[in-house]
């Protein structure tokens, strides 16, 4: 079993639309959880972070961890066409603590 | 937010040749950097972690007279992928790790943009 799954879609929705990106995982250790956007032939960049349970909003952007469920979601509200890429969730134990990365849901949004 | 830059962003080699890729964090001394590579559609997969002035650490099944790893400087990281062969084409990302970023728990890798490697 793979320490993160992730759906590697291809998801695509109208601009506008809410999109929602979620990875389970399997390792009750993990306390930090990224989420990465990658556009093609890019390295990765960071979009938000968030330690152990909850919500974090980011502008157009909210991350949720339900450790109970070991489960993360990314929402991205008013989709646009510049949110195209790929979207990559990762965690880790903590400082010192390898990333684990999951494959990756590709996302395109259609003007 | 902190800037890693990576050289050559593409490469073209011939099979059995040497290349060396470089990692440079460009405002921030990195005493740890890591080594990824991904496939196409597959997720980045550690190679390597890198400490500066020490050997670095290879993941399982990651030959490390393969992939010689140098970090020779708080700022810079190398990878040479000796004696390429066409299965390591692939593209290799490096992320180093900023120790003044982040909370006290939780430090922010950044990544490279990447060098595409083609072995022919």
């Amino acid at each position: 079993q793979k320490e993160v799954e992730q759906d590697p879609g291809p998801l695509s929705v109208p601009e506008g639309a809410i999109v929602s990106l979620n990875c389970t995982y399997s390792n009750s250790a993990f306390q930090y959880f990224m989420w990465y956007r990658q556009y093609s032939r890019k390295g990765p960049e960071l979009l938000m972070y968030t330690y152990s349970s909850g919500n974090k909003e980011d502008g157009r952007f909210t991350a949720q961890v339900d450790k109970s469920s070991k489960y993360i979601s990314l929402f991205i509200r008013d989709s646009q066409p510049s949110d195209s890429a790929t979207y990559l969730c990762a965690m880790s134990a903590g400082t010192g603590n390898q990333f684990y990365f999951g494959t990756g849901t590709s996302l395109t949004v259609i003007p | 937010g902190a800037v890693v830059s990576q050289h050559p962003s593409w490469v073209i080699c011939k099979s059995g040749t040497s290349v060396k890729i470089e990692c440079r964090s460009l405002d921030f001394q990195a005493t740890t950097m890591f080594w990824y590579r991904q496939f196409p559609k597959q997720s980045l997969m550690l190679m390597a972690t890198s400490n500066e002035g020490s050997k670095a650490t290879y993941e399982q099944g990651v030959e490390k007279d393969k992939f010689l790893i140098n970090h020779a400087s708080l700022t810079l990281s190398t990878l040479t992928v000796t004696s390429a062969h066409p299965e390591d084409s692939s593209f290799y990302i490096c992320s180093a790790r900023d120790p003044s970023g982040g909370d006290n728990t939780y430090n922010e890798q950044f990544f490279g943009p990447g060098t595409r490697l083609t072995v022919l």
